[in-house]
């Protein structure tokens, strides 16, 4: 069965400091990726999404950055981190094969930036 | 512009009554419709879905309905229990040009609350 990684669980970081935050999933292959961040009280948004390595599709403009060095790797990267980057940021995978639209969300990692 | 709208932020409901949720969305183009439930502090786990080809789709206590004339789409739990009490996403997808990566759009989420 495909389990999805993502750690670390919680992250407290000030202003200014680099993120990165990874994402992994294991049981299947060529999957698509995906980015999403909740603010506090709000619905999922779309960062990136990543149809195979090296391939990245920014969603929104941002301080932030994704890449997938490998086919079962997603990370999201920031240089320098804003207050307004706190809130609780998902990976999800899906199948890439196919009409498939159905998303596996990982557990999630909560950033607290001050 | 917010293309898939879940116009209630919460709902309560009795534990045995039926919860209903519900979706509305702007896009003609989305022809595929999921339900996620998502605790705090966890991801959204995947609940039921259901195509534009159907207007239905049940499975155990939890059923969609779809009315693509009226772009509306509801979630109906039955009986509620009180394990159900989590925020409900819906989201659409719409495929374009006969590839499909998956792209989804979310609803701001409502927060289901079943009291014993």
């Amino acid at each position: 069965s495909q389990t999805i990684h993502q750690w670390p669980a919680t992250l407290v970081q000030p202003v200014g400091s680099p993120l990165s935050l990874e994402c992994t999933v294991e049981g299947t292959s060529n999957p698509n990726l995906y980015w999403y961040r909740q603010a506090a009280g709000r619905g999922l948004q779309l960062l990136f999404y990543s149809v195979g390595i090296g391939q990245i599709s920014s969603e929104v403009p941002q301080n932030l950055s994704a890449s997938r060095p490998q086919d079962r790797q997603f990370i999201l990267s920031s240089k320098k981190l804003l207050l307004s980057d706190s809130g609780f940021y998902l990976c999800a995978w899906s199948k890439g094969e196919g009409h498939t639209e159905t998303q596996y969300f990982g557990p999630g990692t909560r950033l607290l930036v001050l | 512009d917010q293309q898939v709208k879940q116009n209630s932020p919460s709902l309560s409901v009795q534990e045995g009554r039926i919860s209903i949720l519900n979706c509305d969305y702007t896009n003609s183009m989305f022809d595929y419709f999921l339900w996620y439930k998502k605790y705090p502090a966890e991801g959204p786990t995947f609940l039921i879905s259901i195509s534009s080809i159907k207007d239905k789709n049940e499975d155990g206590r939890f059923t969609v309905f779809l009315n693509k004339s009226a772009k509306h789409l509801s979630l109906h739990i039955v009986p509620s229990q009180p394990g159900d009490s989590a925020v409900y996403f819906c989201a659409a997808s719409a495929r374009a040009g006969g590839t499909s990566y998956g792209k989804l759009t979310f609803g701001q989420g409502t927060i289901l609350t079943v009291h014993p």
